[in-house]
């Protein structure tokens, strides 16, 4: 089964500066992996899914096979940022449920 | 299209009472997914419903079952709760298909167990 996990269970930066969410998994074949994000009083989200290799809100995700990790980046964080987010990958071969990890806290300070 | 709906959003049960949970899933999507999400911590699957078939279940004991309606809507029940059950349940409904299907969460509902 995939499994991530995630670091860092905060993270605080400045308006402007660059942010990095670390996710790290742990799967032998080709994962499928997501970042899911909560912002405050919303439901949790879809951000992106490394399949698609899209760039939403300016983040991106970039799976690196060799370091086995889906780090989440952007190049200058805003204050509309700050919220939770979560790594996700399917619970096992050819499911569609998802097993998260614990979630960073992530705060742009203006 | 409506969203995935939860019912209710907060609710507190005396340890060994059972619980009953809602979800109507958004429109179009015949795959609902239960989810735990203790405090601190990410959603835990508890298990996924498909055409009104349990279709996956997680590291839950039996005392969690569920239901899915022809509708499409599930149910989370819950029998002898204990304080540990004490967390929020996150329902999301999804088009079946391949592993990179599009989860849509609802607001979920807080449950307390005293």
């Amino acid at each position: 089964a995939q499994r991530v996990t995630q670091p860092e269970k905060l993270l605080s930066v400045f308006k402007g500066a660059p942010v990095e969410l670390k996710c790290n998994y742990s799967y032998s074949g080709s994962p499928e992996l997501f970042w899911y994000v909560q912002y405050s009083r919303q439901r949790l989200q879809l951000l992106l899914r490394h399949i698609s290799r899209e760039s939403i809100k300016g983040f991106t995700a970039d799976l690196n096979k060799g370091e086995t990790s889906f780090h989440l980046k952007k190049p200058f964080a805003q204050e509309e940022d700050s919220a939770m987010y979560y790594c996700a990958s399917p619970e096992g071969t050819g499911a569609n449920n998802l097993f998260f990890g614990t979630g960073t806290r992530l705060t742009v300070i203006p | 299209e409506t969203g995935v709906t939860q019912s209710p959003t907060h609710l507190i049960k005396t340890r060994g009472q059972q619980v009953t949970l809602r979800c109507s899933s958004q429109s179009g999507h015949n795959t609902v997914s239960w989810y735990q999400q203790a405090l601190g911590q990410g959603p835990q699957f508890i298990f996924q419903y498909y055409r009104e078939e349990e279709n996956g279940r997680g590291n839950f004991p039996p005392r969690f079952s569920g239901l899915q309606f022809p509708n499409y809507s599930s149910e989370l029940n819950v029998n002898a709760l204990e304080l540990d059950d004490s967390a929020l349940y996150l329902c999301a409904s999804s088009l079946p298909g391949p592993i990179n299907t599009e989860a849509f969460f609802g607001q979920g509902t807080r449950l307390t167990v005293v």
